[in-house]
């Protein structure tokens, strides 16, 4: 079976200072990968996808970045967070007409 | 725009309670709609998916419509327990494109009192 795994769960982070999120998929190959942001008081809004390793589509301009080093992997990185980045990160994939999420990962700036 | 719109934000019913949550939609040239769960602090559930060609959708006591004309869809949830009470969105794939983008709505907040 398929599984998705996002880490860490939980960090708070000092306003400049950098980030790593990761996401990693189990039992799939070549999945399509996303990062969606759910901010307070909104809806969910996708950040990045990737259709292959390497590849990596912006939906909105913003202070972060992704990167998709191997096949099942990905990753949301910023160099200096800013207090907007504050918000719920959530790593998907899909295949088909089916699209699964992590677990989630918070994130706090202070 | 493409936009998703939620109707309530939040509601709060006793339990048994029959209920209905809405979602609307600006552009009825969609793929898919899908419902979601989301419990507090926690990654999203997909619960029903209906097509853009389906007029609906039943999971046990969950039962989803589409009309696309109208550009709406319900989640009608019936004999309401405690345990449903979470945030339940909507998202929508719209036609085209090679991703998988969704939009989402902001969500319905369900709290099912005992």
């Amino acid at each position: 079976s398929q599984t998705i795994h996002q880490w860490p769960a939980t960090l708070v982070q000092p306003v400049g200072s950098p980030l790593s999120l990761e996401c990693t998929v189990e039992g799939t190959s070549n999945p399509n990968l996303y990062w969606y942001r759910q901010a307070a008081g909104r809806g969910l809004q996708l950040l990045f996808y990737s259709v292959g390793i390497g590849q990596i589509s912006s939906e909105v301009p913003q202070n972060l970045s992704a990167s998709r080093p191997q096949d099942r992997q990905f990753i949301l990185s910023s160099k200096k967070l800013l207090l907007s980045d504050s918000g719920f990160y959530l790593c998907a994939w899909n295949r088909e007409n089916t699209i699964y999420f992590g677990e989630g990962s918070w994130l706090t700036v202070v | 725009k493409q936009e998703v719109t939620q109707i309530p934000a939040a509601l709060s019913v006793p339990e048994g309670e029959n209920l209905v949550l809405n979602c609307s939609f600006t552009d009825s040239a969609i793929y898919n709609l899908q419902w979601f769960r989301q419990d507090p602090g926690k990654g999203l559930t997909s619960l029903l998916l209906i097509q853009s060609s389906q007029r609906e959708q039943t999971s046990g006591r969950l039962n989803a419509s589409l009309d696309k004309s109208s550009g709406r869809s319900t989640l009608y949830i019936a004999a309401s327990q405690p345990g449903d009470s979470a945030t339940y969105l909507c998202a929508v794939k719209y036609s085209g494109g090679s991703n998988y983008k969704l939009t989402f709505g902001k969500g319905t907040l369900l709290t099912v009192n005992p």
